[in-house]
């Protein structure tokens, strides 16, 4: 079954070094792959994504890679700052749907003054 | 402007009590979402509405569960006869038919049966 693993422990990063979060993912050929950010009490926010064609995305502080070889995602905030605490979720297409995805269960990030 | 919004914001209830959701999307999104959220766990799929195809009702949990779309607008989740392992904060989301298919989320119901 199509299964999406995000690293569940918690990742604690000292201000200003770069942040770097992974989502693999098993049994899927996705065409896309999405990462979003949550923060307690709140709904998910988009932040970018990447297409099966693309092997680098960037945003500002923010990079996204995709190795369809590995499958795998890996999500880089570069000069973290502290408000860019929160947990972060990638997406991919669900099977038998191109809009509809399965979200990971995200990965929890602390950036320490 | 305005952004997906969901009411109430907070619903407390009495174990097998129903309870309705309700989800209003950005206008023009023509598809919309409903997702499961327990304490400390990832996002549970339950349904997906997208303009007037039949629904994807493939993560409901049973059938006490149902959610309903008016057109492509306002979106009601209703759960029938509550039980305690259904409290959750349940998630509406919306999106363009197009892509990159970016879902903007609500606030969330923050659902509690006692």
């Amino acid at each position: 079954s199509q299964k999406i693993e995000q690293n569940s422990e918690a990742l604690n990063i000292q201000e200003g070094k770069t942040a770097t979060l992974t989502c693999n993912y098993t049994n899927y050929s996705p065409a896309y792959l999405q990462w979003y950010r949550q923060d307690p009490g709140r709904g998910p926010v988009f932040l970018l994504l990447i297409r099966e064609n693309e092997k680098e995305k960037r945003k500002e502080r923010l990079k996204v890679t995709f190795d369809t070889t590995l499958k795998q995602s890996l999500f880089h905030i570069t000069a973290s700052q502290p408000a860019d605490s929160a947990t972060y979720l990638c997406a991919l297409p669900s099977s038998g749907g191109y809009q509809k995805v399965t979200f990971g269960t995200g990965t929890k990030l602390q950036v320490i003054p | 402007g305005a952004g997906v919004s969901q009411s109430p914001s907070n619903k407390v209830t009495e174990k097998g009590k129903d309870v309705e959701l309700r989800c209003d999307p950005i206008s023009g999104h023509t598809a919309l979402y409903w997702y499961r959220q327990s304490l400390g766990q990832g996002l549970e799929f339950l349904i997906y509405f997208q303009g007037n195809s039949a629904p994807d009702k493939s993560g409901l949990p049973s059938d006490r569960f149902s959610a309903e779309r008016t057109g492509e607008s306002v979106s009601t989740l209703t759960i029938q006869r509550t039980q305690q392992e259904d409290s959750a904060v349940y998630l509406c989301a919306s999106s363009f038919r197009q892509g990159p298919y970016e879902q903007y989320f609500g606030p969330g119901t923050r659902l509690t049966v006692t």
